[in-house]
């Protein structure tokens, strides 16, 4: 009974770090995204993938990439942490994409603080 | 631009019922999604509306006009429970993407 599982949780990173937010699906879906949120903010999409080897641009796209290898996984690098990435970040899949009203599952968030 | 509206914060009283407007332009989007969303937790779904009129769903019920780009969430007999974020959603035409608002904070008190 998975269903979106990311990792890590929480992370500190310094100015200048990479590092990669993990996500993985059990269910079968053909669609990903990635949200990040910050106060006053609501959700704001990062990257979003239609299907294995298909990724596109959300709104916030820069400092940022995915890659979508396989059905399951959805991986989101962060190039250069700034501090201006703090933020809140969720993984979401779902089964036909936004259009269909199809539910979408979120991941339980990573907190990410870049000092 | 893709422009959803929500009031930030509202607040009421246990027992009581509170509807939670939402706006969006006319020309944008297919349906509307709501989610719930407790502090520190991850947005669970709450409704989605693609036709007009109102849908209910126990205590919840969500109402859509897309000739006027409008929506609300109405919430009956709240419980203390029900305080949290409630985000309205949608899909521009088009595209497999969801676009949120930011997002109304409902405290429910005794």
């Amino acid at each position: 009974n998975a269903g979106v599982t990311q990792t890590p949780k929480f992370q500190v990173l310094k100015t200048g770090q990479s590092m990669t937010l993990q996500c993985a699906q059990d269910m079968n879906h053909e669609y990903m995204s990635w949200y990040r949120q910050d106060p006053g903010m609501g959700l704001r999409l990062i990257h979003y993938s239609v299907g294995a080897g298909i990724t596109d641009q959300g709104e916030v796209p820069n400092g940022y990439n995915v890659s979508r290898s396989t059905t399951e996984d959805f991986p989101l690098r962060l190039l250069s942490a700034a501090p201006s990435q703090t933020s809140v970040y969720f993984c979401a899949s779902t089964e036909q994409g936004a259009l269909s009203g199809n539910t979408i599952y979120f991941g339980e968030g990573s907190w990410l603080t870049v000092v | 631009g893709q422009n959803i509206d929500q009031p930030t914060e509202m607040t009421a009283t246990e027992g009581a019922i509170v509807q939670i407007n939402c706006t969006y332009q006319t020309s944008g989007f297919n349906g509307l999604f709501w989610y719930q969303q407790h502090a520190g937790e991850a947005p669970t779904f709450l409704s989605y509306n693609v036709l007009d009129g109102l849908e209910e769903k126990g205590r919840f019920s969500s109402f859509l006009s897309r000739s006027k780009g409008y929506s609300y969430l109405l919430l009956k007999e709240l419980q203390m429970k029900d305080s949290a974020s409630y985000l309205c959603a949608a899909p521009p035409r088009g595209f497999q993407k969801l676009v949120f608002g930011t997002g109304t904070r409902l405290l429910v008190s005794p």
